[in-house]
């Protein structure tokens, strides 16, 4: 396999659920990084992870709970969510925080999340 | 904060013609990055090319060029020679860094703008 990958591509979950997204990356990369896209916003930043160590959380709500076990993988844990959470959830990595040229990001194909 | 901008909801050329698709930004910083990404509708975001804030020449990365106006702040992306496969949504992100050139790792992205290539 070869670039970001996520997993799964599509999930559907009721508001009492508790599911997880996995992001991998393939590049040898150190910063990961979790976005939202939601339908007509632009894409907002959730959590940036460098070199395991989260060095970002933009104000995102409890309910989302980030997890770095190495520098090759990214999980996002989904507890009790709200319809509002449905959107396209992507995964970035780049190669760390360095100087510029960098920190040029890699994006996976996404998560398609719905919540019912 | 920083800003991006995109006023064109969405654009449409021929095939075989050039366009540019237009980017403004809002920083005070003086170091930072601007990318361009194209997200097609399955959804992945690719990273079609960059310009730092500090390099001279306009990037280029084979079919795409990014216009660069410091001053004006704008780093518009033209597509030359389109392509069917070029009908997607564009982005145009920023990023910014510390005095040292560190990047804080935030990208800020504008709303984008629908290209579609017609035959």
């Amino acid at each position: 396999e070869t670039g970001v990958t996520q997993t799964p591509r599509h999930l559907v979950m009721g508001m009492t659920n508790k599911k997880s997204l996995k992001c991998e990356q393939h590049l040898g990369h150190n910063a990961m990084y979790w976005y939202k896209q939601s339908a007509k916003k632009p894409l907002e930043l959730m959590f940036v992870y460098n070199f395991k160590e989260q060095t970002e959380n933009n104000s995102v709500p409890s309910r989302f709970s980030p997890e770095c076990p190495n520098s090759s993988h990214l999980f996002l844990h989904l507890h009790t969510l709200q319809p509002e959470d449905s959107a396209l959830y992507l995964c970035a990595s780049s190669q760390d925080l360095g100087r510029a040229g960098t920190d040029t990001q890699y994006f996976g194909p996404g998560t398609r999340l719905t919540v019912l | 904060a920083q800003k991006i901008t995109q006023t064109q909801p969405g654009m449409f050329v021929q095939e075989k013609e050039a366009v540019t698709l237009d980017c403004t930004y809002d920083t005070s910083d003086q170091s930072y990055g601007l990318f361009w990404y194209k997200q097609p509708s399955s959804g992945e975001m690719i990273f079609l090319i960059y310009q730092g804030s500090y390099d001279e020449q306009n990037a280029t990365e084979g079919r795409y060029s990014l216009n660069f106006q410091k001053a004006r702040k704008s780093a518009n992306l033209v597509i030359s020679a389109s392509q069917l496969g070029d009908s997607a949504m564009y982005f145009c992100a920023m990023s910014l860094s510390d005095a040292g050139g560190t990047s804080y790792g935030k990208l800020t992205f504008g709303q984008g703008t629908i290209l579609t290539v017609h035959p």
